[in-house]
């Protein structure tokens, strides 16, 4: 079963824009990872938020957690084409990660 | 620093048939993992290996489905028969203290498997 549930599913901006997908998650967790998937490729990690920590910042993104509500946030500041991708939340127990859906981002040049 | 490698990156198979994919971890990587992602869809966790040790394969259909890491290094999957459902991309993933954050898993390319 998936952990995480990624909102929205799909999401299409412009070059400039910022774009934000939401994450939800129903178990504790030891932190939440954010992951970018390009078509036919395997996953990059992007950035990692632990359990005690409310925000973290990496260049363009932000990421949020609430862990009284069980969600998390990600933020990408003035998009770019290249920013175009699938991107997961996974939730981290122990060794193990869970995966949500996924958001679609388009980004239009 | 190589990453991980994954092989081959495509397959397609008849359903009844077997495959077998193929991993190399990351150098030092004591962890390793299988994931199934079906099309559209998160990836999935099937059997995570310390060492040659495994974890967690609660998600692994073994009736058709097998993973060894005999030398705690590189890793075989399999599956045997192959049924049209299990096309997807098996990704394989790594993660130690050797390179890179020792909390992060690190991922490599995926075998896209289409069972016709």
């Amino acid at each position: 079963s998936q952990q995480g549930e990624e909102d929205p599913q799909a999401l299409s901006i412009q070059e400039g824009e910022n774009a934000t997908m939401n994450c939800s998650y129903k178990t504790s967790i030891n932190n939440l990872q954010w992951y970018r998937q390009n078509s036919g490729r395997g996953l990059v990690h992007l950035i990692l938020i632990r359990s005690n920590e409310r925000e973290k910042h990496s260049g363009r993104l932000r990421v949020t957690l609430d862990t009284s509500k069980k969600s998390s946030s990600l933020l990408i500041t003035a998009s770019r084409a290249a920013d175009t991708a699938s991107y997961f939340c996974a939730t981290a127990a122990g060794n193990m990660l869970t995966f949500g859906g996924g958001t679609r981002l388009m980004v239009k040049p | 620093e190589a990453g991980v490698a994954q092989s081959p990156r495509y397959k397609i198979i008849e359903k009844r048939q077997s495959v077998a994919f193929w991993c190399n971890p990351i150098s030092g990587h004591a962890t390793l993992y299988w994931y199934q992602q079906i099309l559209g869809q998160g990836p999935k966790l099937l059997i995570q290996f310390q060492n040659n040790g495994v974890v967690d394969d609660s998600q692994l259909p073994k009736d058709r489905f097998s993973a060894e890491r005999l030398k705690g290094v590189d890793s075989t999957l399999k599956i045997q028969p192959a049924k049209l459902e299990d096309s997807a991309v098996y990704l394989c993933a790594s993660k130690g203290l050797a390179g890179g954050r020792a909390d992060t898993q690190y991922f490599g390319p995926g075998t896209r498997l289409t069972v016709l």
